[in-house]
């Protein structure tokens, strides 16, 4: 099956830094999709991207399809300590009934 | 936030023991996922359905099976639970499939001693 490589695997990064964290597929996707994660609770929807070259801004949050259709990116501006937690990305096929491939996830800690 | 329950929150259960969780959404959605979730690793598809009685396998179906007797509910079965389904479990819908996103339960952590 597909394989999505997520990288960092984890960051510790200061109050107000910038955060890049990417994610690398074998295959193309059709959509490309960006989660987070808080302790003990479900993946929330941060940014989904539709398009290759798309770029997305949500808030301090700005995520891009890459225009080979096997990655994306996602950036935080600024951090601030509710920014922790674990970001995932997802992989789509349009045909496949929703389907999504996750990456490891990518684990924030910012010191205040 | 999408209306999306899941029973138990918890569970410790012994080696051999059937085990069925419970995802209740309120939203009226088409399309409902089981993922499981263990550390380090990111949400894998257990299986999911696209609509009472119609359900599909996912990447790590071995062990695991479901049922959609209605559009609300969704369950997940151990037949016989090992320490290898040890996970957290979280239920997901989404209202067209392609094309729509998911929204994710709380999960369930299942613990099989």
């Amino acid at each position: 099956g597909q394989q999505l490589n997520q990288s960092p695997q984890s960051m510790f990064i200061q109050e107000g830094e910038d955060v890049s964290m990417n994610c690398t597929s074998s295959s193309i996707f059709n959509t490309w999709l960006w989660y987070k994660q808080d302790p003990g609770e479900g993946p929330v929807l941060l940014i989904a991207l539709y398009k290759a070259g798309e770029l997305t801004s949500n808030g301090r949050l700005t995520a891009q399809f890459g225009i080979t259709r096997k990655d994306s990116f996602l950036n935080i501006s600024a951090s601030i300590p509710s920014d922790v937690g674990i970001y995932f990305c997802a992989g789509r096929f349009n045909t496949n009934a929703g389907k999504s491939t996750f990456g490891d996830g990518t684990t924030l800690t910012v010191k205040p | 936030d999408a209306g999306i329950t899941q029973s138990p929150r918890h569970k410790v259960t012994e080696t051999g023991t059937p085990v069925t969780l419970r995802c209740h959404q309120t939203e009226n959605h088409r399309y409902m996922y089981w993922y499981r979730q263990d550390p380090g690793h990111g949400l894998r598809l257990i299986h999911y359905s696209y609509g009472v009685k119609d359900t599909d396998k996912g990447e790590v179906s071995d062990g695991y099976s479901v049922s959609r007797s209605k559009t609300e509910d969704f369950l997940l079965t151990l037949e016989s639970a090992t320490s290898s389904q040890t996970s957290v479990y979280f239920c997901a819908i989404s209202s067209a499939g392609s094309g729509d996103e998911q929204y994710f339960g709380p999960g369930t952590r299942l613990t099989v001693t």
